[in-house]
């Protein structure tokens, strides 16, 4: 069984810009959930979707946003870049009930800005 | 905000010893608690976790422990081995946020032979 895929691997893009990361679930997971790490704040949760719909969102800025098509695939973007927003991007897939919890994570894309 | 703290930062032991983290959590309505091992340029890999119903589970030479009580739950990792060295996380499932993991900031375990 595959796991779950994120592309690209790494990143590097200009302040300003703005950048979309892939994320593909386990097969048959519904539930995706973007992580961001930093060495000083850690693993940080940024939002999660279930079905196409976003269920939950942490404490991040309007800048970041996501979306979940049919097959379940997720992509988030990172608009107008700022130099803070360098991290390593991770998200994890899950069956999606609420006794389901066991997240697995993808290996993530290496986000650097300058 | 819900939140949880994790000890020691670093943690260096002899292959064959045993080694011990803790974390402590702030939200006493959560009901699952998974650790995380992440090697270097990798994601983070679920190694176990336990569910509120359950005091401890073991899984070869890991264990987790859980007191509800004291909103503590800890890792024990036995007969430790150099490829046991990597950074773990402890998490818990947020109820404020959800479906969110609240991830404390990891322990750094350096096994040496």
């Amino acid at each position: 069984k595959a796991g779950v895929t994120q592309t690209p691997r790494y990143l590097i893009k200009t302040r300003g810009q703005q950048v979309t990361l892939s994320c593909s679930p386990i097969s048959g997971h519904r539930s995706v959930s973007w992580y961001q790490q930093t060495p000083g704040q850690g693993l940080q949760f940024l939002f999660e979707y279930f079905s196409e719909t976003q269920r939950n969102k942490g404490n991040f800025p309007g800048r970041f946003s996501g979306r979940q098509f049919s097959n379940s695939r997720s992509e988030m973007n990172v608009s107008t870049l700022e130099l803070g927003d360098s991290a390593l991007y991770l998200c994890a897939s899950s069956l999606g009930g609420k006794m389901n919890t066991e997240a697995f994570f993808g290996q993530g894309t290496r986000l650097t800005v300058v | 905000g819900e939140n949880v703290e994790q000890h020691p930062s670093t943690l260096s032991v002899q292959e064959g010893d045993s080694a011990v983290i803790k974390c402590t959590y702030s939200d006493s309505a959560s009901n699952y608690f998974p650790w995380y091992k992440q090697e270097l340029g990798k994601g983070p890999q679920l190694i176990i976790d336990i569910r509120s119903n359950v005091g401890e589970k073991k899984d070869q030479r890991i264990a987790v422990t859980l007191n509800k009580t004291a909103k503590h739950f800890s890792l024990h990792i036995t007969e430790t081995q150099p490829e046991d060295s990597a950074v773990y996380f402890c998490a818990f499932l947020g109820t404020q946020a959800g479906t969110a993991l609240i991830f404390g900031k990891g322990t750094t375990l350096s096994v040496s032979s």
